[in-house]
């Protein structure tokens, strides 16, 4: 079964430190996304992506944070300056159309800021 | 606006005891999508089922089983004879087609199946 590839699986940086996750969503999906989970709390939406834009953000993507598609395989989300509350799971996820395919997220990357 | 909302921080239970999960919503949309998904403590996300909106039948896949009413925006989760194998956090999620596309989730019930 096509699956959503993340790594690194964990990541430790030093705050200020700037990161990159990497995400290979399912090479037929046109939507991919990025969302948070600190731990305990419940799964956030940070960013849509489609036709090579964003197409929503949330409160919580602000300047510090992009996204990129930077070939036809990877989705990357950077955190140019990183802060102690950054310290989060990150799940990136892809889906064929609007919901209606289905949602399929990665293993996350668990990223720890010290 | 949408919101999920899942009452039910935590639920302990002895093995073999049925436990329902409750997953109440809120959308605009006359369109939307509610999900389930299994956060075990290894960290992932794991899909259960997706519903649309359109589609009220019941689901059972072998020991779970979803029940979904439009009438009370409900869309609750039952595991039939439950086993320590199902300690885990669910999360009950929803999207729509107006109000964005993206996954909304519930804060997640945690589930402690005891032997």
């Amino acid at each position: 079964e096509p699956e959503v590839t993340q790594t690194p699986s964990h990541q430790v940086t030093q705050m200020g430190q700037e990161v990159i996750l990497r995400c290979v969503p399912i090479s037929n999906h046109l939507y991919f996304y990025w969302y948070r989970q600190i731990l305990g709390q419940k799964v956030e939406f940070l960013v849509s992506f489609y036709n090579n834009e964003i197409s929503e953000k949330s409160e919580i993507f602000d300047d510090q944070f992009s996204v990129e598609r930077p070939d036809g395989s990877n989705f990357t989300l950077k955190i140019r300056s990183t802060k102690l509350e950054d310290s989060a799971m990150y799940f990136c996820a892809s889906s064929e159309g609007q919901g209606r395919g289905g949602y399929t997220f990665g293993s996350g990357t668990r990223l720890t800021v010290v | 606006a949408q919101k999920v909302t899942q009452a039910q921080t935590e639920i302990s239970v002895v093995e073999k005891e049925d436990v329902t999960l409750d997953c109440v919503y809120e959308t605009r949309d006359t369109t939307y999508y509610l999900f389930w998904y299994k956060q075990p403590p290894s960290g992932e996300l794991v899909f259960l089922i997706r519903r649309n909106s359109f589609d009220e039948q019941n689901e059972i896949s072998g020991r779970y089983s979803w029940n979904f009413q439009k009438s009370t925006s409900s869309f609750n989760f039952t595991i039939t004879a439950s086993q320590v194998v199902d300690s885990a956090v669910y999360f009950c999620a929803l999207s729509g087609l107006v109000y964005g596309n993206k996954l909304v989730f519930g804060a997640g019930t945690i589930l402690r199946v005891k032997s």
